[in-house]
């Protein structure tokens, strides 16, 4: 299905696990995004990407690691799971024309550290 | 930093009333997204201002942005309840890859 699909959209893991979250986007969007929602906040940006091989941090990125080797995929590590890492992730895509910037959400990842 | 604060944070209002969200910031964006987000779901585009002074509609939701391209208003006239939701604004800026985003409206409409 064209999109921007997540995987998994539910995760329990204990802490000190090393967990993936997986992120495909379909139309070859040269920027991706990872956020974090938690209750009481908006969208936090841990990293994102202009292109392939090219990554960023965002405003919170300790504790986390990103790789894009693929225009298509963005996965996201939690090397060491904590317990303060437990949120709602969300994957983006975006299509720049100009002034707007356009993103393009997944439908989520629940991620529970114990 | 680009901060865009919006306003309130929740409101829970009777289904038929009328309502206006803000977004404001002291930074001049190129344009600006308004999204809403249902629970269990990634936010989704309602829609992009780009033009100071520029209004937009969408059925019962109308957008501004401001004139000097620092603020945007949403207003929801006789809200119904499928309006329930998170909505969030973003400010971009042109040719930037990353989005400033405020921290939402969660707004509830009472049958």
């Amino acid at each position: 299905d064209a999109g921007i699909t997540q995987s998994p959209r539910y995760k329990i893991t204990e802490t000190g696990r090393q967990v993936t979250l997986m992120c495909h986007q379909t139309w070859s969007h040269s920027y991706m995004f990872w956020y974090r929602q938690d209750l009481g906040h908006g969208l936090r940006l841990i990293y994102y990407s202009a292109a392939a091989d090219i990554t960023d941090k965002g405003e919170v990125p300790d504790g986390y690691v990103v790789s894009r080797s693929k225009t298509e995929n963005f996965p996201l590590t939690l090397e060491s799971a904590t317990r303060s890492q437990t949120s709602v992730y969300f994957c983006a895509s975006s299509q720049i024309q100009g002034p707007k910037n356009i993103q393009y959400f997944g439908a989520g990842t629940r991620l529970s550290v114990l | 930093t680009q901060l865009l604060e919006q306003s309130p944070q929740f409101l829970s209002i009777q289904e038929g009333e009328n309502l206006t969200v803000y977004c404001n910031s002291s930074s001049v964006f190129s344009s600006l997204q308004w999204y809403r987000q249902e629970p269990g779901e990634g936010p989704v585009l309602l829609v992009t201002v780009v033009t100071g002074g520029e209004v937009k509609k969408l059925k019962r939701l109308t957008f501004q942005f401001g004139d000097a391209r620092k603020d945007s208003s949403l207003h929801i006239t006789a809200a119904q309840p499928g309006d329930t939701g998170l909505y969030l604004c973003a400010g971009a800026k042109t040719n930037a890859g990353k989005s400033t985003f405020g921290d939402g409206t969660t707004l509830t409409v009472k049958p």
